[in-house]
């Protein structure tokens, strides 16, 4: 099945600062790949998502880029603020074969220093 | 709208008991999803859960868990003769079909899970 790694598994920057998560994955399968935000005691939340005929998605102050050839995707915040602080996973499927089943990285916690 | 909830939110419970978790899907989903988040580890995939399909229990560790879902709604996780590694935090999550190759997922605020 496919494998998802994600680095760094902790990241602390400065609030303005840029902040990169990377995740690499198996199966070249995979086509669909979103980013959730998890706070702390809630269930982790959809912040952007990309496609495999896409290289690059931007949604305000996060992006996310994808290379195929390389199988590997990231997500870059930019201009943090403390409420960017939480754990970031990254997430790889094949749709619609496995119908939806969602292969996650291990997190990264983002913690954003005023 | 309401989004996806579950209960009890927290459940501490003796090794070797049976525990069941509930999970309220967002009204009009038909995909079900239950992953398990695990200590400093990622979501696991555990079962899914479409329409009138045949579920998909591929993720499941072992026969002490089974789930279910009646009426296309609201679902039901058991685990049987609990043991300690089966602490964790049990996320459910519903999604629409899969509209254009996209597949969001809404999840739950979780049930943790404790086995003394």
């Amino acid at each position: 099945g496919e494998n998802v790694e994600q680095h760094p598994s902790t990241l602390s920057v400065q609030e303005g600062d840029s902040a990169v998560i990377k995740c690499t994955y198996s199966d070249s399968a995979s086509n669909y790949f979103p980013w959730y935000k998890q706070e702390l005691g809630k269930g982790p939340q959809l912040i952007i998502d990309i496609r495999s005929n896409v290289g690059e998605k931007k949604d305000q102050r996060i992006a996310v880029t994808l290379n195929k050839t390389a199988k590997h995707f990231s997500l870059h915040i930019t201009e943090t603020q403390p409420e960017d602080s939480a754990v970031y996973f990254c997430a790889a499927s094949i749709l619609p074969s496995t119908l939806g089943r969602l292969y996650f990285g291990r997190g990264t916690q983002l913690t954003v220093w005023p | 709208g309401a989004g996806v909830s579950q209960s009890p939110s927290n459940k501490v419970t003796e090794k070797g008991k049976d525990v069941e978790l509930r999970c309220d899907p967002i009204s009009g989903h038909t995909a079900l999803y239950w992953y398990r988040q695990s200590l400093g580890q990622g979501l696991e995939f555990l079962i899914y859960f479409q329409g009138n399909s045949a579920p998909d229990k591929s993720g499941l560790p072992s026969d002490r868990f089974s789930a279910e879902r009646t009426g296309g709604s609201v679902s039901t996780l058991t685990i049987q003769r609990t043991q300690q590694e089966d602490s964790a935090v049990y996320l459910c999550a519903s999604s629409l079909a899969f509209a254009g190759g996209y597949n969001e997922q809404f999840f739950g605020p979780g049930t943790r899970l404790t086995v003394l």
